[in-house]
């Protein structure tokens, strides 16, 4: 699987918007690029999903660069619930049935009130 | 519930005993993981299952770990006597077909003594 390289740590305050990079420079042409993030005590829980093009939900943006060598997720407006770590995830979309996911160790965000 | 649903939450043992760690899906989903998660670390994948097939075993760290899910629906982890090292959270994840994304259960944590 291809590597993703994200920082350890970042902190944002309360209400601002708080910009997650990640680097994957060995990105395929059939990978997708997937975003989870785990709270205390919970498991993984899916963010937002891209291929090319950004994409919007309603949890957060996810703005890819014209190379796909790097991304960026984005929280608008971070609040102290948005407290956790943020994977950054490449996954095949070969279609072949096994669609597991390989995790780093992420970006722990801590939100400042 | 319409989660994935995980039980028991917390697990005790001592070394050596054998344990059994469950996971109800979402209804309906075909595709299920389970995940290993060591302390400060990323989940690490163990097996998969597509309905009642297990399709990939590639992350059992040994002959001690078995899964089954033998009608397609809830999943059981089996641990053979455990070692300290077996000491993690035991994470399961479904989802509703291939490439969607995966719904994490909040996990089991597994304390060996």
């Amino acid at each position: 699987d291809a590597k993703t390289t994200q920082p350890n740590s970042m902190e944002s305050n309360e209400e601002e918007p708080v910009h997650l990079p990640c680097n994957h420079s060995t990105i395929s042409g059939t990978d997708y690029i997937h975003w989870y993030r785990q709270l205390p005590s919970q498991g993984p829980e899916y963010v937002i999903h891209g291929l090319t093009s950004n994409v919007n939900n309603r949890m957060a943006s996810l703005a890819i660069a014209e190379d796909r060598k790097s991304s960026t997720l984005i929280l608008h407006r971070a609040t102290l619930r948005d407290a956790a770590v943020y994977y950054c995830i490449l996954r095949a979309q070969t279609g072949g049935g096994n669609e597991k996911l390989t995790f780093g160790t992420g970006t722990r965000l801590t939100i400042i009130p | 519930g319409a989660g994935v649903s995980q039980s028991p939450r917390y697990k005790v043992a001592k070394r050596g005993q054998d344990v059994a760690l469950r996971c109800d899906p979402i209804s309906g989903h075909v595709s299920l993981f389970w995940y290993q998660q060591a302390l400060g670390q990323g989940p690490e994948f163990l097996t998969y299952f597509q309905n009642e097939a297990q399709l990939d075993k590639s992350g059992l760290p040994s002959d001690r770990f078995f899964a089954e899910r033998p009608e397609g629906s809830v999943s059981t982890l089996k641990i053979q006597r455990t070692q300290q090292e077996d000491s993690a959270v035991y994470l399961c994840a479904s989802s509703s077909y291939r490439d969607q994304p995966q719904h994490f259960g909040d996990g089991t944590r597994l304390s060996i003594l």
